[in-house]
């Protein structure tokens, strides 16, 4: 057990809906990052938050978005859903701001019909 | 284009043995590689890092190893286990300036332990 939460663990919706997804970081961790693995693509860095602000963007589609709140969980939210999006994301944690070993979560299964 | 890569999608290595994880990387700006454990259903489990001032990590079984010039690096299993079968992901990131904090993953090695 990493420490580190996420829900929920499965999700199914339908083409052009939207979802949130939590994750709750390990204690102590200041910094979330999440990553979306899908069959074709591996696992691909989405988006970073340090202690509630944005730190660095990957690959993150317009039409995805994340925040950190104040008690450092956060929520990605995905928004006009395509059959694409479907694939496991990934929440991760760690202390700093920078990228020291990471923590996983295990991960929100995401299918979209 | 893809910065890390494991070029191996499957290992398979009898018990007891050696298992050598290979994994290669184009992006001169990453000074710092993990390897991470994936079992079906859960998270990958960080296992060991490797900064490249070094060019050498052991941890119990477990020993990355970093060749700088050649952009490469491998993680040693000796003895292998069992419990080892797993997907196994080499991953990188720029410690240092520049550059999107996230880690970039190669695709991942199946390892397969026979017993």
């Amino acid at each position: 057990d990493s420490g580190v939460t996420q829900t929920p663990k499965h999700l199914i919706t339908a083409t052009g809906q939207r979802v949130t997804l939590r994750c709750s970081p390990r204690s102590g961790d200041l910094s979330v990052y999440w990553y979306q693995q899908s069959l074709d693509q591996g696992l691909q860095f989405l988006i970073q938050y340090y202690n509630g602000e944005e730190r660095a963007k990957g690959n993150i589609l317009e039409r995805f978005s994340a925040q950190q709140f104040p008690d450092l969980h956060s929520e990605l939210n995905l928004s006009s859903l395509e059959l694409g999006d479907s694939a496991l994301y990934f929440c991760a944690s760690s202390v700093g701001s920078s990228p020291y070993e990471q923590y996983f979560g295990p991960g929100t299964r995401l299918t979209v019909t | 284009d893809q910065q890390v890569k494991q070029n191996s999608p499957s290992l398979s290595v009898q018990e007891g043995r050696i298992s050598i994880l290979n994994c290669d990387y184009t992006n001169s700006m990453f000074d710092y590689f993990l390897w991470y454990k994936k079992y079906p259903a859960e998270g990958p489990t960080f296992l060991i890092s490797i900064s490249s001032i070094k060019d050498k990590n052991e941890d119990g079984r477990f020993t990355v190893f970093l060749n700088k010039s050649a952009k490469h690096l491998s993680l040693h299993i000796v003895p292998s286990q069992p419990g080892d079968s797993a997907v196994y992901f080499c991953a990188a990131s720029e410690r240092s300036g520049g550059g999107a904090d996230g880690l970039t993953f190669g695709k991942g090695t199946h390892l397969i332990i026979q017993p």
